[in-house]
């Protein structure tokens, strides 16, 4: 089982839409978890995270976080062509001093006009 | 205020060599991670430098190493290529450790190995 799972897509949805992108993780000690956006040949960026249960907004972007199910989620409104982009869920334990953040291989999101 | 800067960007080795990559990280910031990402595996996490220690490693075998200098610039190395070492290798750069979780990450180094 790998520590983090996202649904390699490609997720399509149109113009306007929600998009819905979720991520489950293995380890129960997981402390807080990241959504970053990757472009086509370019680096990963921070859009969200989160560290409590529950939802957390900025914008059009939605994080939801529920340990228990141990499953973290982002949804996308009023989706853009912009959006269209690989989204990657990270995890972090932290382990005393140390930490290191575990990505998923990402979910792969197209917008259609 | 400018970004991490790797070099080099792109670079063709064959099997056997050694490589140097070099990141720069966004000044002020202390932490240095190296991550591989190769389409079947996605990131992988390799090392974790801060102020001149490492923090954390992966998985990875004893080959690929690194380390971080007195001004927070980093080097990784891999000895012995092999065709599987093709990938992209990010660095990334946090101003208080992967504690926080937001890392700003170069453009990266795409390496192929014949």
């Amino acid at each position: 089982q790998k520590e983090v799972e996202q649904n390699s897509g490609p997720l399509s949805v149109p113009e306007g839409a929600i998009a819905s992108l979720n991520c489950t993780y293995s380890d129960r000690g997981s402390q807080s978890f990241f959504w970053y956006r990757q472009y086509s040949g370019k680096s990963p960026e921070l859009i969200m995270f989160i560290y409590s249960n529950g939802d957390k907004e900025d914008g059009r972007f939605t994080a939801q976080l529920n340990k228990a199910s141990q499953y973290v989620s982002l949804l996308i409104r009023d989706s853009q062509p912009s959006d269209s982009a690989t989204y990657l869920c990270a995890v972090k334990k932290a382990t005393g001093t140390a930490s290191k953040l575990t990505f998923g291989t990402g979910t792969r999101l197209q917008v259609t006009l | 205020k400018a970004g991490v800067t790797q070099t080099p960007r792109y670079l063709i080795k064959t099997r056997g060599q050694q490589v140097t990559l070099s990141c720069s990280p966004i000044s002020g910031h202390r932490s240095v991670s190296w991550y591989q990402q190769t389409p079947g595996q996605g990131l992988q996490f390799l090392f974790e430098y801060f102020s001149e220690t490492q923090r954390n490693k992966g998985n990875f075998p004893g080959r690929f190493s690194g380390r971080q200098f007195s001004n927070s610039r980093s080097e990784m190395n891999v000895s012995t290529l092999e065709l599987g070492d093709s990938a992209l290798y990010l660095c990334a750069s946090s101003s208080q450790g992967a504690n926080t979780g937001e890392l700003f990450f170069g453009e990266g180094s795409r390496l192929t190995v014949l």
